[in-house]
């Protein structure tokens, strides 16, 4: 049972313009939640994160919006440039446990 | 510029061998995790450990996986008897915040 879902495994959008990344999740214990970029051959590396305390977290050109009542959440990347093409991982905590629950990924294109 | 390594990057063995992965977690964290990715199920986490301690090991398959930290420098995952099935990137990551995690740049293991 996926408790962290990213129903896109890709998405494809020209330099300059939005790339919104969606991300629903299951579990109502769930209470922080990160978004983590990956290039290839590399590990993830941490982008940006929100308390369930909050709807918004906004870093630069990267924003990420909680909506609690839908379990969804997303990330907006205003404008896309190139160097954003990775996969982009979902990921929720929840507790005082250390564990994350990700989600399978979505691959960014950005096309110049 | 601290970072998390892992050794080997990649290893190919046959069916039946035993394969040892080694992690160096950044200095000063003691929260160090394992994960395998795959295609199908994306980033799982497979064991976590806290002060060197293991605190949750239920996503690794008991029978021929074994991970720990002999020291705080160094933790180990082993898989004896390997498997095809086996077959996945391995990723360690660290941290000291209840969230943030550190990746490493992954051992790619393949079983033929």
């Amino acid at each position: 049972d996926q408790q962290v879902k990213q129903n896109s495994p890709s998405l494809s959008v020209q330099e300059g313009r939005i790339s919104i990344l969606n991300c629903d999740y299951t579990n109502s214990m769930f209470d922080y939640f990160l978004w983590y970029k990956k290039y290839p051959a590399e590990g993830p590396t941490f982008l940006i994160s929100i308390s369930s305390i909050k709807d918004k977290n906004e870093d630069g050109r990267f924003t990420v919006f909680l909506n609690k009542s839908a379990k969804h959440l997303s990330l907006h990347i205003v404008p896309s440039q190139p160097g954003d093409s990775a996969v982009y991982f979902c990921a929720a905590s929840g507790g005082s446990n250390y564990k994350l629950t990700f989600g399978k990924g979505t691959l960014l294109t950005v096309n110049p | 510029d601290a970072r998390v390594t892992q050794t080997p990057r990649d290893k190919v063995t046959e069916m039946g061998q035993e394969v040892t992965m080694r992690c160096q977690p950044i200095l000063g964290h003691n929260t160090v995790f394992w994960y395998r990715q795959t295609m199908m199920q994306g980033l799982e986490l497979l064991a976590y450990f806290r002060n060197r301690a293991p605190l949750d090991d239920s996503g690794m398959p008991k029978d021929r996986f074994s991970a720990e930290m002999p020291d705080a420098t160094l933790a180990t995952l082993k898989i004896q008897p390997s498997e095809p099935r086996d077959s996945a990137v391995y990723f360690c990551a660290s941290g000291t915040t209840l969230y943030e995690q550190f990746f490493g740049p992954g051992t790619r293991l393949t079983v033929l």
